[in-house]
């Protein structure tokens, strides 16, 4: 079955306190992104990867690290938690942007099932 | 200004009408467009994708893309109360990479 795994799915810990939330894809995507989402703000991305050793920025990465040294997975590292980074996170994969006659487009994001952090 | 903006709802529509759903975008590099259904406690899933001018079809779902006045909507015929969720757009905006910005989303409530 194709999909994207998330562990672990809830996470009670304090502050700083080093963690790793890790995500697997067995779709053999190359585009990777996690995101966290809290009422009222939507999905935000945190970081993204277009391939294996290839990560960047999104707009909220303050906070974390990833590293994409595998295609299939894709940790996110909070070094030192905070309470404001309680939330819950998703993963999510694709096939990645293509290029067909100049013109771009990327596929649809495969999300996993969410990790619910708290940081106390 | 937010990037991509969303009326957060809550839009209530009885069965079997169309619901509406609009988000605009600021970023006049954006390139594709989702709208992303989640139910609660549950992660989003893609309902329709666009990524030209003009209207696309899938079942009892339209998407509709204007990207001259930056505007997509999702339209939900006969609307039915398994339709009750957080619709969320998004955008996909080329930055050397690309990255995606979701809206905050509309909650829809259907009413049997």
């Amino acid at each position: 079955e194709a999909q994207v795994t998330q562990n672990p799915r809830y996470l009670i810990t304090v502050t700083g306190k080093k963690l790793t939330v890790t995500c697997s894809q067995n779709m053999n995507h190359e585009y990777m992104s996690w995101y966290r989402q809290d009422p009222g703000l939507g999905l935000r991305q945190i970081y993204y990867s277009m391939n294996v050793e290839v990560t960047d920025k999104g707009d909220v990465p303050e906070g974390y690290k990833v590293s994409r040294k595998e295609k299939r997975n894709f940790p996110l590292i909070l070094e030192s938690p905070s309470p404001n980074q309680t939330s819950l996170y998703f993963c999510a994969s694709s096939q990645g942007p293509g290029l067909a006659g100049g013109v771009s487009w990327a596929d649809t994001q495969y999300f996993g099932p969410g990790t619910r952090l708290t940081v106390l | 200004q937010k990037e991509v903006e969303q009326n957060s709802g809550p839009l209530s529509v009885p069965e079997g009408a169309i619901a509406s759903l609009n988000c605009t975008y600021s970023d006049r590099g954006s390139q594709s467009f989702f709208w992303y259904r989640q139910y609660s406690g549950k992660s989003p899933e893609l309902i329709m994708s666009i990524y030209s001018n003009g209207d696309k079809e899938d079942g009892r779902f339209t998407a509709q893309l204007n990207k001259a006045s930056q505007y997509v909507s999702l339209l939900i015929r006969d609307s039915q109360p398994s339709d009750s969720a957080t619709y969320l757009c998004a955008v996909n905006i080329r930055t050397g990479g690309f990255k995606t910005i979701f809206g905050a989303g509309t909650r829809l409530f259907v009413k049997a």
